[in-house]
């Protein structure tokens, strides 16, 4: 079985500056997917990052970048120059092959004007 | 191309009612999952189909059902409804459904009110 834990259920941060919600991850499968969505107040989910768990190298997407630590079994994501659309629900992921993933609880992010 | 898209939007059942919800996923996505979002339990996973055979299955009871089609759409449905059952129901498609190496497309989701 695979788990997610966001510690963080809300997060504050100022326009332009970073934030890091931070995540850890369970799994027994060697071979898994951590991802990182978007839930505006519509509802729909946006993906926004993926890290391979054989990736050797940290994920980047423009403004997102996932910081992976696999021997701690981390998947925090790091969002530079927040932006007021940023504001929104946050949640990570993992994915094995059985068609199946595992979310977090999510984290709200507002960002400050 | 067009995105995930679900049907109906919004609705609102009485208990003991039945609903049944559609999904038509991006065109060559073979794998259609759903889940359920509440803001006490988050998003739990219902079931997951790849051509037209449920390949995975959470802990839901067997009041929820689903269906996948030839044409890789897919329906859900809820027998007897309870008020626990209102919350946002999400359905993802995606290639292969190999969700350890893709992304999960979302519909913008049918948000069910039961009262």
């Amino acid at each position: 079985a695979q788990k997610i834990t966001q510690t963080q259920p809300g997060m504050f941060v100022q326009e332009k500056e970073a934030v890091t919600l931070d995540c850890t991850y369970d799994t027994s499968d060697p071979s898994y997917g951590l991802f990182w969505y978007k839930q505006p107040s519509s509802g729909e989910m946006i993906f926004l990052i993926y890290q391979g768990s054989y990736d050797q190298q940290n994920a980047t997407e423009g403004r997102y970048s996932l910081n992976f630590q696999k021997a701690r079994k981390s998947a925090n994501l790091v969002i530079s120059a927040s932006q007021l659309g940023d504001s929104a629900m946050y949640f990570c992921a993992i994915g094995t092959n059985a068609g199946k993933s595992t979310f977090g609880d999510g984290t709200t992010l507002t960002v400050k004007p | 191309k067009a995105g995930v898209t679900q049907t109906p939007r919004y609705l609102i059942k009485t208990r003991g009612q039945q609903v049944t919800l559609s999904c038509s996923p991006i065109s060559g996505h073979r794998s259609v999952s759903w889940y359920q979002q509440t803001p006490g339990q988050g998003l739990q996973f219902l079931f997951e189909y790849f051509s037209e055979t449920q390949r995975n299955k959470g802990n839901f009871p067997g009041r929820f059902s689903g269906r996948q089609f030839s044409n890789s759409r897919s329906e859900m449905n809820v027998s007897t409804l309870e008020l626990g059952d209102s919350a946002l129901y999400l359905c993802a498609s995606s290639r292969l459904g190999a969700t350890n190496t893709g992304e999960l497309f979302f519909g913008e989701g049918s948000r069910l009110t039961v009262l």
